[in-house]
């Protein structure tokens, strides 16, 4: 069973659109969440951190649910630049950070 | 702004050689890791460090890996035997401490073993 399940996708959306990734973990001591945001062929960059009482960035919104072991990121009126893969990661200890496997996001015009 | 830096960008070794990756953490970071990404699959954490020691590692860190801090800057990884699997993103990632949540990742060496 793989620790972080991400529907790989990709999303192919209109700019303006709102798009929502889902992300399900498997183990249920994992601490703490985060989004990270990938572009070809680059490193992971930190999108947000997640909480159980959600938080907001702009146009960005993340959800945990700690029962049932599932995160969201809701991502409001699209840009083109936000065409990216999107990478669930959970972490246990703290610091060894278990990522997904991402969800491919292509914005178009 | 501070950033991860990484050398060699682009590693082409044959099986069986040596290969050691550089990073440079950010200055005042304490916490270094290192992870690698196959290409097309997830990336995945090899091994953390902190005060001159590994304090967690993966299945995947076994003993032809070894990780280094020989001065006050350089953080290396080093493959002793590499194999054709080994071929792969290596990203090298830093974190204060302070800030608890975000580990900032280096742009990555890119190793290819034939």
């Amino acid at each position: 069973r793989k620790e972080v399940e991400q529907d790989p996708g990709p999303f192919n959306v209109p700019e303006g659109a709102t798009v929502a990734f889902n992300c399900t973990y498997s183990n249920s001591a994992s601490q703490s969440f985060f989004w990270y945001r990938q572009d070809c062929r680059k490193e992971p960059k930190l999108l947000m951190s997640v909480y159980s009482s959600g938080n907001e960035d702009g146009r960005f919104t993340a959800q945990l649910n700690r029962a049932s072991q599932y995160i969201s990121l809701l991502i409001r009126d699209s840009k083109l630049s936000d065409s990216a893969t999107y990478l669930c990661v959970v972490t246990v200890t703290g610091y060894a950070l278990n990522f997904g496997k991402g969800t491919s996001l292509l914005v178009t015009p | 702004e501070p950033e991860v830096t990484q050398t060699p960008s682009h590693q082409v070794t044959q099986m069986g050689q040596e290969v050691i990756l550089r990073c440079v953490p950010i200055s005042n970071h304490l916490y270094f890791y290192w992870y690698r990404q196959i290409l097309g699959q997830k990336v995945e954490f090899l091994v953390s460090f902190y005060n001159n020691e590994i304090s967690e590692k993966s299945e995947i860190f076994d003993d032809q890996f070894s990780v280094e801090r020989p001065d006050g800057s350089n953080f290396t990884l080093k493959i002793r035997s590499t194999k054709l699997e080994d071929s792969a993103m290596y990203f090298c990632a830093s974190l204060s401490g302070a800030n608890y949540n975000e580990q900032f990742f280096g742009p990555g060496t890119r190793l290819t073993v034939l």
